[in-house]
C-alpha cells in the first residue's frame, strides 16, 4: 500500500515551458487535492476532485489545469511556467468529508 | 473573503509545559475542523478532526477545542517533548479543505 504517489519529486523548468504533475493514490479515495507551499504562505488549495470526471477551483488556480481522468490519477498542468510557480507541491487524497487526508511527499518545482 | 489565521508563526516552549495553539477564522461556517502536523521537507499528517457539534476532542496528549460562536479552534499539547516540534496546520473544512499558514512549535529541553 503505497498511499499518496507524487513524480516527479523534483523538477527545473525553463519559463514558458510546459509540464504535468501525476498524483496516484492505491486507497479508492475519492476526493484529491493540490496544494502549493511557498515560506510563510501555508498550504493554498489550487485545485481539487470530489470524484473521477470532475474538478474545481480552490484559492489559487490561475497558471494551472487539471484532470481526473481516472479515479486514482490527479494531473496538476501547467501550460506556461513562470518563476512565481516555483514553489513545493502537494497532493492529497481522502475518502470524503469527515475524514483524514492523507499527502504526498511533494515535488519541489523550480522554474527559472 | 475566507480567511483562516493561526495566533502566531512561531511558538516556544519548555519541555513538559502545555503548547496552547490558536486558529481562527472568519466568513467561514465549517462543518468540522482537522488539525495537522508537518515536519521539514514531509507531507503533513493528520492529527484530529472535531465536528462542528463537538465541543472537545481528546487523543493522548493532544486534545482540540471547537467554538462555533468565537469561531475558533484551540489545539493543546500538554507535556510537551521535543519531539513535538512542528509546524502545526489547522484546516476549517467548508465545501473545500483549506489550511491556516501554520504555526511553528520549538519545544526546547
Amino acid at each position: 500500500n503505497a498511499g499518496v504517489t507524487q513524480t516527479p519529486k523534483f523538477r527545473v523548468l525553463k519559463t514558458g515551458q510546459s509540464m504535468t504533475l501525476l498524483c496516484a493514490q492505491d486507497m479508492n479515495h475519492e476526493y484529491m487535492y493540490w496544494y502549493r507551499q511557498d515560506p510563510g504562505m501555508g498550504l493554498r488549495l489550487i485545485h481539487y476532485s470530489v470524484g473521477e470526471g470532475t474538478t474545481a477551483k480552490g484559492e489559487v488556480p490561475d497558471g494551472y489545469n487539471v484532470s481526473r481522468l481516472k479515479k486514482q490519477n490527479f494531473l496538476l498542468g501547467l501550460e506556461s511556467a513562470a518563476p512565481s510557480q516555483t514553489s513545493v507541491y502537494f497532493c492529497a487524497s481522502n475518502i470524503g468529508q469527515y475524514t483524514e487526508a492523507f499527502f504526498g511527499q511533494g515535488t519541489r518545482l523550480t522554474v527559472v | 473573503s475566507q480567511k483562516i489565521e493561526q495566533n502566531s508563526e512561531a511558538l516556544n516552549i519548555q519541555e513538559g509545559k502545555t503548547a496552547t495553539l490558536t486558529c481562527n477564522y472568519t466568513n467561514y461556517s465549517p462543518a468540522y475542523l482537522q488539525w495537522y502536523r508537518q515536519d521539514p521537507g514531509r507531507g503533513p499528517v493528520f492529527l484530529l478532526l472535531i465536528r462542528e457539534n463537538e465541543k472537545e476532542k481528546r487523543k493522548e496528549r493532544l486534545k482540540v477545542t471547537f467554538d462555533t460562536t468565537l469561531k475558533q479552534s484551540l489545539f493543546h499539547i500538554t507535556a510537551s517533548q521535543p519531539a513535538d516540534s512542528a509546524t502545526y496546520l489547522c484546516a476549517p473544512y467548508n465545501n473545500d479543505m483549506r489550511f491556516g499558514a501554520g504555526t511553528r512549535l520549538t519545544v526546547k529541553p
